[in-house]
């Protein structure tokens, strides 16, 4: 059954550096993967979705993801970090077309 | 259009205790799911549904029942609350093959 890693539970970085967090998915057909948000005592945001159409793709507030077949990934990534950037990101994948399944999260903090 | 709608946002329960979540969608979206978020755990799976009348079980379903009738609705019940079920729930709706969208949570104590 498809699932997703996240690698890093917690990640800090500069304002204005690269964001880069990590999911790693796990499936035998092409997948619908996802990125989700969570600002502090709120639900979850969609940032962005892969649903094949293709390889590299954009979200909201500057994030994009590029979905690599060969190494089974959709990294996260923004270039220049803003402090409203800091939340919880979850990368989440549709298992067995019925469920939508989710990683452990990564908290993301900006230092300013 | 108000999405998807939780209530309460939040509960205190003596262990033993009962109660019903609810969660309503007005997007006419045929898939509903309830999630527990933990600290450190990400969002697991408590039940999920395809259809109306259609239920079935997530990775975490033991001590909650849940009940499709309407597509708009998909309660949680609790049958007899324990300090386990101390978390933050999450409803939330999607179409087949695509994102969901998510209740603003339940924060749930049980003491």
């Amino acid at each position: 059954a498809q699932s997703v890693t996240q690698l890093g539970s917690h990640v800090s970085v500069s304002e204005g550096a690269l964001v880069l967090l990590r999911c790693n998915y796990s499936s035998s057909v092409p997948p619908y993967l996802f990125w989700y948000v969570q600002y502090p005592n709120q639900g979850l945001q969609l940032l962005l979705k892969y649903t094949s159409a293709a390889t590299l793709v954009k979200g909201i507030n500057g994030f994009e993801a590029e979905f690599k077949k060969s190494e089974t990934s959709f990294h996260l990534t923004k270039p220049s970090a803003h402090m409203s950037d800091a939340a919880e990101y979850f990368c989440a994948v549709i298992q067995g077309a019925q469920k939508l399944v989710f990683g452990q999260g990564t908290r993301l903090t900006i230092n300013p | 259009n108000a999405g998807v709608t939780q209530t309460p946002k939040f509960q205190v329960l003596k262990t033993g205790q009962s109660m019903t979540l609810q969660c309503a969608q007005d997007m006419n979206h045929e898939y509903m799911s309830w999630y527990r978020q933990d600290p450190g755990m990400g969002l697991r799976l408590i039940h999920y549904s395809v259809g109306a009348g259609i239920t079935d079980q997530g990775e975490v379903p033991n001590g909650y029942n849940v009940s499709r009738s309407t597509t708009e609705d998909f309660p949680l019940r609790l049958l007899s609350a324990a300090p386990s079920q101390t978390s933050v729930y999450f409803c939330a709706s999607r179409q087949p093959n695509t994102e969901a969208f998510f209740g603003q949570g339940t924060r749930l104590t049980v003491v």
